[in-house]
């Protein structure tokens, strides 16, 4: 299996700031993601970290509110921005592996506490 | 659409029986992924099993079982001879095998397992 990393692990921010989470894949891969848990929740994903061109988001899910960038085929950031409580969750990136096989793996996540 | 159910909310056991979540789910397409993750307290997911939708046959790794029904849409999972260490939120997720249709992961609501000494 791959190995992802993600900084911060976790963080307690002030509402109205912006906070941008690394992920780290240690072999290039095609396809890479960001996912947001709720407290006591399933994962919902955000968007898809598509390299060299925009992140494609899903439904309930802005550019402005969490823009991504992915420079190479190993890395991406996502930053939450102008936080307010209701974005307190753990944010985990994942990425794909096996051509399309079909594995995703996921990184640590990011637990993010809003105040 | 694609959709998962894991009926059952919260399960608790005693250390050495065995268990059974269920995952039933629900795709318009007849090739897909279905797949199992861990979710220990630490809140890391981890990767258990991914299995295709034209291999129905059920696969053993220690003490994890999967059964995987296509005629009535499910793909259970049991441990047998339950640990502590199992204690976890448990996912099953459904993903298309299309790659023109993007590779999003529908996550069921999970299943807090509790396995008490």
């Amino acid at each position: 299996s791959a190995v992802i990393s993600q900084k911060p692990s976790r963080d307690i921010c002030q509402r109205g700031t912006s906070l941008t989470i690394q992920c780290q894949v240690d072999s290039q891969v095609t396809m890479m993601f960001w996912y947001r848990q709720q407290p006591g929740q399933s994962l919902t994903l955000i968007a898809t970290a598509n390299q060299g061109s925009e992140a494609t988001y899903e439904s309930g899910f802005v550019i402005d509110k969490f823009p991504i960038s992915r420079p190479n085929l190993t890395f991406s950031t996502l930053t939450v921005s102008n936080m307010s409580p209701e974005d307190s969750s753990i944010y985990l990136c994942s990425a794909e592996f096996g051509s399309g096989a079909g594995e995703q793996y996921f990184g640590p996540g990011t637990r993010l506490t809003v105040t | 659409a694609q959709k998962v159910t894991q009926a059952q909310t919260e399960i608790s056991v005693v250390e050495k029986e065995d268990v059974t979540l269920d995952c039933v789910y629900e795709t318009r397409d007849t090739t897909y992924y279905l797949f199992w993750y861990k979710q220990p307290p630490s809140g890391e997911l981890v990767f258990l099993i991914r299995r295709n939708s034209f291999d129905e046959q059920n696969e053993i790794s220690g003490r994890y079982s999967w059964n995987f029904q296509k005629s009535t849409s499910s793909f259970n999972f049991t441990i047998t001879a339950s640990q502590v260490v199992d204690s976890a939120v448990y996912f099953c997720a459904l993903r298309r095998m299309r790659r023109t249709s993007g590779s999003r992961l529908t996550f069921g609501e999970g299943t807090q397992l509790t396995v008490n000494p």
